[in-house]
């Protein structure tokens, strides 16, 4: 079955310590995406990728890592997470140019 | 800098009626339009799309209207049903084919 897998599904730390979830896509897709949700403010994009070794930032990449050291991987890394990290996180993939996102089931984050 | 925005963030219909929801977005540039629904507890998923060489196309109970001239996309929900509540959201990518999300709309079906 073709599908984005995002762990873990909830994830409860504490400020500082560092933590990493991990994305896996079974389609081989080039595009990669991780967006955090908010209330009222939709889907922002933290951090993108083309292709494997090519990552950009996207709207909202401070405090974030990311690495695509494979194609079918891309994990999202925060090095000191902080309270306003606290949200829900969607990693998304996507084949050609101007085609559909495949999304994972959410990661809820929150960061005490 | 651009932005893809939605007219009501919230949608109250009956079980059995047409659902529309609307969407503006502001770069011309934009060539593709996507619509996502997203079930609570879950990630959004692709409902329809629509390339700017159309004005309109159709799927199973839902239609996507394209109207460049006023920079506006719509998804008209047929018989709206229990199972269509969810937050919709639209979708726009142009020359950085990068997408942009507008802020998601919530539709409430009342049986």
């Amino acid at each position: 079955e073709a599908q984005v897998t995002q762990n873990p599904r909830y994830l409860i730390t504490v400020t500082g310590k560092k933590l990493t979830v991990t994305c896996s896509q079974n389609m081989n897709h080039e595009y990669m995406s991780w967006y955090r949700q908010d209330p009222g403010l939709g889907l922002r994009q933290i951090y993108y990728s083309m292709n494997v070794e090519v990552t950009d930032k996207g709207d909202v990449p401070e405090g974030y890592k990311v690495s695509r050291k494979e194609k079918r991987n891309f994990p999202l890394i925060l090095e000191s997470p902080s309270p306003n990290q606290t949200s829900l996180y969607f990693c998304a993939s996507r084949g050609s140019t101007n085609e559909k996102l495949f999304f994972g089931s959410g990661t809820q984050l929150s960061v005490l | 800098g651009e932005s893809v925005g939605l007219h009501l963030p919230t949608l109250s219909v009956q079980e059995g009626d047409n659902s529309i929801i609307n969407c503006a977005y502001s770069n011309s540039a934009s060539d593709y339009f996507i619509w996502y629904k997203q079930e609570s507890g879950k990630g959004p998923q692709f409902i329809i799309d629509i390339r700017s060489n159309m004005d309109k196309r159709q799927g199973q109970r839902v239609t996507v209207l394209l109207n460049k001239t006023v920079k506006h996309l719509s998804l008209q929900i047929a018989a709206t049903q229990p199972g269509d509540s969810a937050v919709y959201f639209c979708a726009e990518s142009g020359g950085s084919y990068i997408p942009t999300f507008g802020r998601g709309t919530s539709l409430i079906v009342h049986p």
